[in-house]
């Protein structure tokens, strides 16, 4: 099993639609988790940080199930500038704290 | 507040030859990242400084890759010598706090080797 698995999509919404992606992880001592997002040729952003009671930050709401050990994001009333990749990354938990990055979601919002 | 520079921001060169990388990441931060981005991939993480120490290079390519950063502050990744599946966006990324802070990345340098 990988140590972040996503889904690769890509996912192709109409605007206004909700859409929903989720990332599994697999060390279950890990304890930060954040949601990137990357542009076409640029580099990654920072979406959000997931905390362990979900957040939520405008049409975006994360959210973080230990037991299952994944997390989720929701992107309600999609905008056509929400389209990009959307990279889970998970902390390793270990000594060094290294970052494991997913592959990354492609969203395609259309008109 | 500047952000994390990178340069260049192309590269082409011809497979063999040597090439390399400058980073300059935001100021106060002690963690460093190099990264290589293949296009369709998530970034791969190849080396992590902190201050001038390296923290893991697990997944760096030791045989033709190397890195430094000895005041600390600014790094240079080299590819020596540089093979077709080195073509890549090569991304640098700073943060305060490794592991559980924010990475801010630079823009990338984006290498092509033919």
């Amino acid at each position: 099993r990988k140590e972040v698995e996503q889904d690769p999509g890509p996912f192709n919404v109409p605007e206004g639609a909700t859409v929903a992606f989720n990332c599994t992880y697999s060390n279950s001592a890990s304890q930060s988790f954040f949601w990137y997002r990357q542009d076409c040729r640029k580099e990654p952003k920072l979406l959000m940080s997931v905390y362990s009671s979900g957040n939520e930050d405008g049409r975006f709401t994360a959210q973080l199930n230990r037991a299952s050990q994944y997390i989720s994001l929701l992107i309600r009333d999609s905008k056509l500038s929400d389209s990009a990749t959307y990279l889970c990354v998970v902390n390793s938990a270990g000594n060094n704290r290294k970052l494991i990055w997913g592959l990354g979601t492609s969203l395609a919002v259309n008109p | 507040e500047a952000g994390v520079a990178q340069s260049p921001r192309y590269k082409i060169i011809e497979k063999r030859q040597s090439v390399a990388f400058w980073c300059n990441p935001i100021s106060g931060h002690a963690t460093l990242y190099w990264y290589q981005q293949i296009l369709g991939q998530g970034p791969k993480l190849l080396i992590q400084f902190q201050n001038n120490g390296v923290v893991d290079d697990s997944q760096l390519p030791k045989d033709r890759f190397s890195a430094e950063r000895l005041k600390g502050v600014d790094s240079t990744l080299k590819i020596q010598p540089a093979k077709l599946e080195d073509s890549a966006v090569y991304l640098c990324a700073s943060s305060l706090v490794p592991g559980t802070d924010t990475q801010y990345f630079g823009p990338g340098t984006r290498l092509t080797v033919l």
